[in-house]
């Protein structure tokens, strides 16, 4: 069963910063196959990344996704005051799966 | 717009049998994969299970042995029953439209918290 590793648990940064956000997972995925999340306090998810790499609708370009294999990183450059949430990456295996979370609080 | 709705009872006694169903409005339910997602109090996201608009079903191996999530395509609609509730799964449950498996979840419903207690 594949586990998938988010890190750090919590990243603490200021508005205008860049954000990197890990995914690891336990065994080679397909890129294809992994997507990014960010959740706000009392919503629901929104689809920021699909196939790795690929920006869902209406998503700035200030995020971007990277990676393959086992290593897969969200980046989000310059933060927005909007920007500050909790993050999950989503493999589709067997059955999808989710990380655990990052969240992205500021400093 | 695609828009997803749960609907159901936020209360459930310990043993008893969970049910939500999602309506879909501003397209149709045919042609993707309908989720179920909960996600605990504080907690991160757990993936249920999904249908597809044509009868197929995969489930969370962990839950495989309670859940059955089935579609109304005539309603638009879908649903999930969860068995033998207990405390555990106390949680916000989300539908949600799976697009595929390389184009991620894209639309979400608001949730609905449902909350297991004698």
């Amino acid at each position: 069963e594949i586990v998938l590793t988010q890190s750090p648990g919590t990243l603490s940064l200021s508005p205008g910063e860049r954000a990197t956000l890990s995914c690891r997972t336990s065994q080679s995925v397909s890129s294809s196959y992994l997507a990014w999340y960010q959740q706000k306090l009392g919503q629901a998810p929104r689809l920021l990344i699909y196939g790795a790499s690929s920006r869902a609708t209406g998503i700035p370009d200030r995020f971007s996704g990277s990676g393959s294999g086992t290593d897969f990183t969200l980046t989000i450059t310059r933060l927005e005051p909007e920007d500050f949430a909790v993050y999950y990456c989503q493999q589709y295996g067997n059955s999808p799966l989710f990380g655990q979370g990052t969240k992205l609080e500021i400093k | 717009q695609v828009q997803l709705q749960e609907s159901g009872p936020g209360l459930v006694k310990p043993s008893e049998t969970l049910s939500l169903t999602c309506t879909v409005s501003g397209g149709s339910i045919t042609n993707y994969f309908w989720s179920w997602i909960r996600q605990p109090p504080g907690k991160g996201l757990e993936w249920i299970g999904y249908v597809y608009s044509r009868g197929g079903t995969n489930y969370n191996p962990s839950l495989k042995s309670r859940v059955t999530i089935s579609v109304d395509t005539s309603k638009n609609q879908f649903s999930l029953r969860l068995t033998s509730v207990a405390a555990a799964d106390t949680a916000v449950y989300f539908c949600a439209r799976l697009y595929s498996a390389t184009r991620g979840i894209d639309y979400w419903g608001q949730g609905a918290l449902v909350t297991v207690s004698s």
